[in-house]
């Protein structure tokens, strides 16, 4: 079955630097790989995702990048902000091949202002 | 902005009682995902439904936990008996689309179980 790496585990970074979040999967048939944010107490809120016919996605501050060949998606946050302290998580999934979500162990960043 | 809404939000209850979990997806939303999430790890699948059919459930502990969504809209998942072990959040989720697409899920804000 699917199995995602996440790393670093924690992260920290000066308010206004960015910070990059790098997932390694192992089956070659996911397809769809979303990014979650988790804040303390709450859900986990989708912030961007990526399909396999894409390399790199884009959304304001937030990019996401897909490297198929060596089975590795990455995300960038740029001009970090306090707020963006929480724990994400990234995810690979297969969905037309029955392959449900298999979520990475998570990486709590931190933003200092 | 429709949400996934789930209750209670804390439940402590003692092991070997039975614990009930309730989750009301995003109106029109047919498939619903019930996860796991043990503190420090990602969220973990339970059982996923299709409409009121269950699609996966090849991860949940049958012996224990049951879950249901007989019409086809809200689920409840079961726990009984509970056990140490089981002190966790239980995230529900719901995605707009069939099985066949690959489409985004959204999550609630939990249930976060302590078994004592």
């Amino acid at each position: 079955g699917e199995n995602v790496e996440q790393h670093p585990s924690t992260l920290s970074v000066q308010e206004g630097d960015s910070a990059v979040i790098k997932c390694t999967y192992s089956d070659s048939a996911s397809n769809y790989f979303p990014w979650y944010k988790q804040e303390l107490g709450k859900g986990p809120q989708l912030i961007i995702d990526i399909r396999s016919n894409v390399g790199e996605k884009k959304d304001q501050r937030i990019a996401v990048t897909l490297n198929k060949t060596a089975k590795h998606f990455s995300l960038h946050i740029t001009e970090t902000q306090p707020e963006d302290s929480a724990v994400y998580f990234c995810a690979a999934s297969n969905p037309l091949g029955g392959q449900n979500f298999v979520f990475g162990p998570g990486t709590r960043l931190s933003v200092l202002p | 902005e429709a949400e996934v809404a789930q209750s209670p939000r804390y439940k402590i209850t003692e092991k070997s009682q039975a614990v009930a979990f309730w989750c009301d997806p995003i109106s029109g939303h047919a498939t619903l995902y019930w996860y796991r999430q043990i503190l420090g790890q990602g969220p973990e699948l339970l059982v996923q439904f299709q409409d009121e059919s269950v699609v996966d459930d090849s991860q949940l502990p049958k012996d224990r936990f049951s879950a249901e969504r007989l019409k086809g809209v809200d689920s409840t998942l079961k726990i009984q008996p509970a056990e140490l072990g089981d002190s966790a959040m239980y995230l529900c989720a719901s995605s707009p689309a069939g099985l066949a697409r690959p489409y985004e899920q959204y999550f609630g804000p939990g249930t976060r179980l302590t078994v004592t």
